[in-house]
């Protein structure tokens, strides 16, 4: 079983749209969570990271973390076209690792 | 512009020919990277560096080498490529405390036939 689960996808939407998107988690070491956003043939990029449990906002996205369920979401309000793209979510903590451990991905399609 | 770089962008090589993918970052960031991307499996650690001369395993280390000799630039070496090292590689950087918030090279898109 993975560490972090995340639906692949691909969720299509229509422009204007709220966005969920979701990972679910098994190791209670994890301490940070975030939201990259990956464009096709680039890199990932950060979106944005949540320590502990809560929730934080910024522009038109906003991160959940709940730790007693180990769930995560991020949401997109007012989906554009240009928000098209994979997202990541990803986890570091105090897990004896040094790296970062990411879902697979869920691919968005907003449709204008 | 801060940035992390990688080169070639893109490579078609044969199995067993030695190649290295150069990684460098401008952001005088302790900590660096590498990551290979799958499709289903997402993105796995092959190697990281906390600094200079230190340098660790990560998740799918078989097949690859490093080295870290200088902060800016964080070498892949694949000594004998094989057919099942055909991915997509993502170098990153990030400062040491601050390990969530990583930067991404572009990709290196790699196929061994």
């Amino acid at each position: 079983q993975k560490e972090v689960e995340q639906d692949p996808g691909p969720l299509s939407v229509p422009e204007g749209a709220i966005v969920s998107l979701n990972c679910t988690y098994s190791n209670s070491a994890f301490q940070y969570f975030m939201w990259y956003r990956q464009y096709s043939r680039k890199g990932p990029e950060l979106l944005m990271y949540t320590y502990s449990s809560g929730n934080k906002e910024d522009g038109r996205f906003t991160a959940q973390v709940d730790k007693s369920s180990k769930y995560i979401s991020l949401f997109i309000r007012d989906s554009q076209p240009s928000d098209s793209a994979t997202y990541l979510c990803a986890m570091w903590g105090d897990t004896g690792r040094r790296a970062l451990t990411f879902g697979s991905g869920t691919r968005l399609q907003v449709q204008p | 512009e801060a940035q992390v770089t990688q080169n070639p962008r893109y490579l078609i090589t044969v199995t067993g020919k030695k190649l290295t993918v150069t990684c460098s970052q401008n952001m005088n960031h302790e900590y660096m990277s590498w990551y290979r991307q799958d499709p289903g499996l997402g993105l796995r650690q092959i190697y990281y560096s906390m600094n200079v001369e230190v340098t660790d395993k990560g998740d799918v280390p078989e097949g690859y080498k490093v080295s870290r000799k200088e902060k800016r630039n964080f070498p892949l070496i694949l000594e004998s490529p094989s057919p099942n090292q055909t991915s997509l590689y993502f170098c990153a950087s990030s400062l040491s405390g601050t390990y969530y918030e990583q930067y991404f090279g572009p990709g290196t898109r790699l196929t061994v036939t």
